[in-house]
């Protein structure tokens, strides 16, 4: 399996541009997380969904923040309008159930909001 | 929610000497306990975990141990090399969808 995939590696962008993150979980897993890394706020969970529906979405910063899973092998991130605060890399991870079995993570998409 | 803190922030050891990293959480229902290595630029990996059902676990030059009375877990590296250099982070599972809670994470320098 080629793991979890993220594309893009990396984005840079204007303040205001919409932002799309988009991640393939690893084929059979059925949980799949959201998160933001910054140096200030380390790793936060932004969204979990579990068989494509979403579970948890506290971590969502704001409005402007929204993820889909329209099946179980694509979910997008989506920001609009972004902001240079936006700036982070966001990892997207997959599991096989829940919390409770492993996480396996993506490469990361540093997104950069000029 | 589960609150997750971890000590050391920074941890720097010469080489082949012992380095222990140190979390405690806050949600006695946390049954799953992971580490993860975060080298520079790259993901986390998970390195080991543990369940709540043992005490300890090793894996060579790694090995966590869980203490669920006082609520906290130790990553120990043994005879540590310059490649263990990296962030970890320690996690716990909470909440009803059992999502994982990490810590702040520890940059560990191996100095040769």
């Amino acid at each position: 399996d080629a793991g979890v995939i993220q594309s893009p590696r990396h984005e840079v962008t204007e303040m205001g541009q919409e932002v799309t993150l988009r991640c393939k979980p690893i084929s059979g897993h059925n949980s799949l997380f959201w998160y933001r890394q910054t140096m200030m706020r380390g790793l936060e969970l932004l969204i979990y969904f579990n068989n494509n529906v979403p579970i948890d979405d506290s971590g969502m910063p704001e409005d402007r923040f929204s993820a889909k899973m329209p099946n179980a092998s694509f979910s997008t991130l989506k920001i609009q309008p972004s902001e240079p605060r936006d700036s982070a890399v966001y990892f997207c991870a997959s599991s096989q159930s829940g919390g409770k079995n492993i996480q396996y993570f993506g490469a990361g998409t540093r997104l950069s909001v000029l | 929610g589960e609150n997750v803190e971890q000590h050391p922030s920074t941890l720097s050891v010469q080489e082949g000497d012992s380095a222990v990293i140190k979390c405690t959480y806050s949600d006695s229902a946390s049954n799953y306990f992971p580490w993860y290595k975060q080298e520079l630029g790259k993901r986390p990996q998970l390195i080991i975990d543990i369940r709540s059902n043992v005490g300890e676990k090793k894996d060579q030059r790694i090995a966590v141990t869980l203490n669920k009375t006082a609520k906290h877990f130790s990553l120990h590296i043994t005879e540590t090399q310059p490649e263990d250099s990296a962030v970890y982070f320690c996690a716990a599972d909470s909440g009803s969808a059992r999502q994982l809670t990490f810590g702040s994470g520890t940059q560990l320098t191996v100095l040769p």
